[in-house]
């Protein structure tokens, strides 16, 4: 069956600007994470939902990140005033609960 | 807080040269131990899953095992193919909640 997609693949975009990045799960799937992963590192966590709510945010690094997931199954990424420090690998999974995670190719993020 | 820690970072192998790489964690609770493989510009790929110690997982060339402080991830005979970067990730108690906790990765290069 159909894999964990991701769109964009890659999105450049100016310091200061708002991007969205879309997540969707595989399906039959109610957990779903994010993660964002620097070059050269692994994968590090930022939020996780379970069906429509964010069951733990505290990855979030600060209130210009931003995540929904409205009919618990499509998920947004919103990132505002976007700085130089956020240019990384957006990746995003999902599990049926408890389950084992699996990832999709990822958003490439550029903030010039 | 859970920590995670791979060894190598990089590690060249010729094809037919078997060996290991380590994963060293620091986690009280642990629910499980995740070996991933990431191939430059995609997502992480799941190979195993490790519950406790004393457990072993093989696939082709890869075989897993877990202590009560490490994993290894042997590989017998490597082949070009199976060049890539390794994860490995914790999940921890459940007060830590649905995270993963990943590893720096080991990048794996096998030459002909």
């Amino acid at each position: 069956g159909a894999g964990v997609s991701q769109t964009p693949s890659n999105k450049v975009t100016e310091k200061g600007k708002y991007v969205e990045l879309r997540c969707d799960p595989i399906s039959g799937h109610t957990a779903l994470y994010w993660y964002r992963q620097s070059l050269g590192q692994g994968p590090e966590f930022l939020i996780y939902f379970q069906g429509t709510g964010a069951a733990d945010d505290s990855g979030l690094p600060n209130d210009r990140f931003f995540a929904v997931r409205p009919e618990g199954s499509v998920s947004t990424l919103k990132i505002q005033r976007t700085e130089r420090g956020d240019s990384a690998v957006y990746l995003c999974a999902s599990s049926r609960p408890g389950g084992t995670q699996y990832f999709g190719p990822g958003t490439r993020l550029l903030v010039l | 807080e859970d920590q995670v820690t791979q060894s190598p970072e990089a590690l060249r192998l010729q094809e037919g040269e078997s060996s290991s790489l380590n994963c060293s964690y620091t986690v009280s609770g642990l629910r499980g131990l995740f070996w991933y493989r990431q191939d430059p510009g995609k997502g992480p790929e799941f190979l195993f899953t490790l519950y406790s110690a004393g457990e072993e997982k093989e696939k082709e060339r890869l075989k897993a095992t877990l202590t009560k402080k490490e994993s290894f991830l042997h590989i017998t005979a490597p082949k070009p193919e199976d060049s890539a970067t390794y994860l490995c990730a914790t999940l921890g108690p459940e007060t830590s909640g649905s995270r993963l906790t990943f590893g720096e990765g080991t990048q794996l290069t096998v030459n002909p």
